[in-house]
């Protein structure tokens, strides 16, 4: 079982760019979410899918947008980046999100914004 | 709204050293708990969890209590290793509002441990 996957590990984009991080779920697992770390703190949710709908949502603005697909994966977009941006992007998957299931993350993107 | 406030760091501990780590939480519901660590370049893994009040969670030798009465979950091992340095977060799963659970974390905490 390959895990949760992300890609790309590295990115580095200009200021009012646009770019797209992807992720792949664990085996089985039909639930996504994201997270934003920013250096030195703990991950932010920015928003979870199931069912290729997003269910929930964080505190973040529209310029952040989602999808996923019929095979469960995920991307993330961001809109017009802002150096405020640069952070490690976390995905992690779940089945059947419910309060005790365990999370599983993948390694990240690390996006640099300059 | 959920929150969850872990003891500022970095901590520095010598081999063998007793670690705790403390961790409070607030909640508008009844969440389960949980410890993430997150060695140097890798994502988050599930150290240990409790979805109930006095449930003990524990893995790898570490150990956290869930204490609904001081709402706290906080994290200890007897005997750290220098294989142990790395950054913990304590996190709740609860509901916010109508929708689905999601995990909200503390700002983590790093532990470097010694020779």
């Amino acid at each position: 079982d390959a895990g949760v996957t992300q890609s790309p590990t590295h990115l580095i984009k200009t200021r009012g760019q646009q770019v797209t991080l992807r992720c792949s779920p664990k085996s089985g697992h039909d639930t996504v979410s994201w997270y934003q770390q920013a250096l030195g703190q703990g991950p932010q949710f920015i928003f979870q899918y199931y069912e290729e709908e997003e269910r929930q949502r964080g505190n973040f603005p529209d310029r952040f947008s989602g999808h996923q697909f019929p095979n469960y994966s995920s991307e993330l977009n961001v809109n017009a980046l802002l150096l405020g941006d640069s952070a490690l992007y976390l995905c992690a998957s779940s089945l059947v999100w419910a309060k005790n299931t365990e999370a599983f993350f993948g390694q990240g993107t690390r996006l640099t914004v300059v | 709204g959920n929150s969850v406030t872990q003891m500022e760091g970095p901590v520095t501990l010598s081999e063998e050293a007793f670690l705790t780590i403390n961790c409070t939480y607030t909640a508008t519901g009844y969440p389960s708990l949980f410890w993430y660590v997150q060695y140097p370049g890798e994502g988050l893994q599930l150290l240990l969890k409790a979805t109930k009040a006095d449930d003990k969670g524990s893995n790898k030798g570490f150990e956290a209590t869930y204490r609904k009465e001081t709402t706290s979950f906080h994290l200890e091992k007897g005997s750290v290793q220098v294989s142990d340095s790395a950054v913990y977060f304590c996190a709740l799963s609860d509901r916010s509002g109508a929708g689905s659970y999601q995990l909200t974390f503390g700002k983590g905490t790093k532990l470097s441990v010694i020779p």
